[in-house]
């Protein structure tokens, strides 16, 4: 298996742009982890997903930023409209079942000028 | 609620050396995992070790073992013989088995000098 897969890797966009970034999990994995990373703030868990069910979103920190997971191959998070404040990498991470570690892909570098 | 907490911003060991790592950790949850990565300069968050809530034993992947002292709530991770590639930030996580939700703590900057 290919691993977590997540693009685009880099993404530069202006204030007030939308802002969609995608995730493939790994195959035949239930969960579905989007995460945050800032230096100020860590990794900040936003949604996760249960068999394409959004099961706790309570980490997304405003109604900007929506998330979806339309089968169990695909997941996007999108901001709209976007601000320089939500400039950070975004991680998407896919686990087999309940209690297991996730793996993580490599990763969205978001900059918002 | 959980929380997991990491003390320690920044720690240095000299090659060949161990070293501990400390996490601890709050759930009310009695079944959980509690986990281990690290994030080199490159910025891949790589699994290192799994401990489980029920497990006897302390987790071992080769150079590294989970201290894990449940009644103290803790999950240090000890890196034994220490090499340079073992500079990067490791991050302690936990999983409670009822809210299914994998948190992670602040983390803690290793660097390993000759």
């Amino acid at each position: 298996d290919a691993g977590v897969i997540q693009s685009p890797r880099h993404e530069v966009t202006e204030m007030g742009q939308e802002v969609t970034l995608r995730c493939k999990p790994i195959s035949g994995h239930d969960y579905l982890f989007w995460y945050r990373q800032t230096m100020m703030r860590g990794l900040e868990l936003l949604i996760y997903f249960n068999n394409n069910v959004p099961i706790d979103d309570s980490g997304m920190p405003e109604d900007r930023f929506s998330a979806k997971m339309p089968n169990a191959s695909f997941s996007t998070l999108k901001i709209q409209p976007s601000e320089p404040r939500d400039s950070a990498v975004y991680f998407c991470a896919s686990s087999p079942r309940r209690n297991t570690e996730a793996f993580f892909g490599q990763g969205t570098r978001l900059t918002v000028v | 609620a959980q929380k997991i907490t990491q003390t320690q911003p920044g720690m240095f060991v000299q090659e060949k050396e161990a070293v501990t790592l400390d996490c601890t950790y709050d759930t009310s949850d009695p079944s959980y995992g509690l986990f281990w990565y690290k994030q080199p300069s490159s910025g891949e968050m790589i699994f290192l070790i799994y401990q489980g809530s029920y497990d006897q034993q302390n987790a071992t992947e080769g150079r590294y073992s989970l201290n894990f002292q449940k009644a103290r709530k803790s999950a240090n991770l000890v890196i034994s013989a220490s090499q340079l590639g073992d500079s990067a930030m490791y991050f302690c996580a936990m999983r409670a088995y009822n809210t299914d939700k994998l948190i992670f703590g602040t983390g803690t900057r290793l660097q390993v000098f000759p």
